[in-house]
């Protein structure tokens, strides 16, 4: 079956170095990836999106690869900061059917300290 | 910018009662969208609406139906609750486009079924 695993435990890191959080999914081939942040009590906020054909982007302290042979997408925040304290959620588009339907993870928590 | 509008935020029911969980956007977006999220499952799709008119079952359709009233509009009516039902439900909305569109989420309503 299709399967999105986003690491469960939280990530803990301490102000200003670089969190880097995992989306792997096996049994597809996505055409689009997302990355969406939550925060406690709200709804997801979209962060990112990468195509298939693009092995990197960039916005601001955020950086995002996709590697389809790995099936692997890993999602960068360089300089973190206590506001960057949230859930990311990674979301594979198309799984369910195609067009704007997407599938999500489970999300990984990031505490980022002082 | 409202963006995505959800309400009620918060409801209790008690088992076999009915309810209708609303959801409003501002945005001129084509696409709308009904999601659950539960503890260690993370978001799953009930229902879509791609365009006004039209809907589609999710991956976890059974005890929902869906009304897209108009382009802004898509509720949610829950016709017999069930403490399974007990969820966070959240409405997202996307921009016309064949695929890879962001999603723009409401806050959410925290639905509990005694």
């Amino acid at each position: 079956s299709q399967k999105i695993e986003q690491n469960s435990e939280a990530l803990n890191i301490q102000e200003g170095k670089t969190a880097t959080l995992t989306c792997n999914y096996t049994n597809y081939s996505p055409a689009y990836l997302q990355w969406y942040r939550q925060d406690p009590g709200r709804g997801p906020v979209f962060l990112l999106l990468i195509r298939e054909n693009e092995k990197e982007k960039r916005k601001e302290r955020l950086k995002v690869t996709f590697d389809t042979t790995l099936k692997q997408s890993l999602f960068h925040i360089t300089a973190s900061q206590p506001a960057d304290s949230a859930t990311y959620l990674c979301a594979l588009d198309g799984v369910t059917g195609g067009g704007n339907k997407l599938t999500f993870g489970t999300g990984t928590q990031l505490k980022v300290e002082l | 910018n409202a963006g995505v509008t959800q309400t009620p935020k918060f409801q209790v029911l008690k088992t076999g009662q009915s309810m209708t969980l609303q959801c409003a956007q501002d945005m001129n977006h084509n696409s709308m969208y009904w999601y659950r999220q539960d503890p260690g499952m993370g978001l799953r799709l009930i229902y879509y609406s791609a365009s006004e008119g039209t809907t589609d079952k999710g991956e976890v359709p059974n005890g929902y139906n869906v009304s897209r009233l108009n382009k802004r509009e898509f509720s949610l009516r829950l016709e017999s609750a069930a403490p399974s039902q007990t969820s966070v439900y959240f409405c997202a909305s996307s921009p016309p486009g064949s695929w890879g569109q962001p999603q723009h989420f409401g806050d959410g309503t925290r639905l509990s079924i005694l």
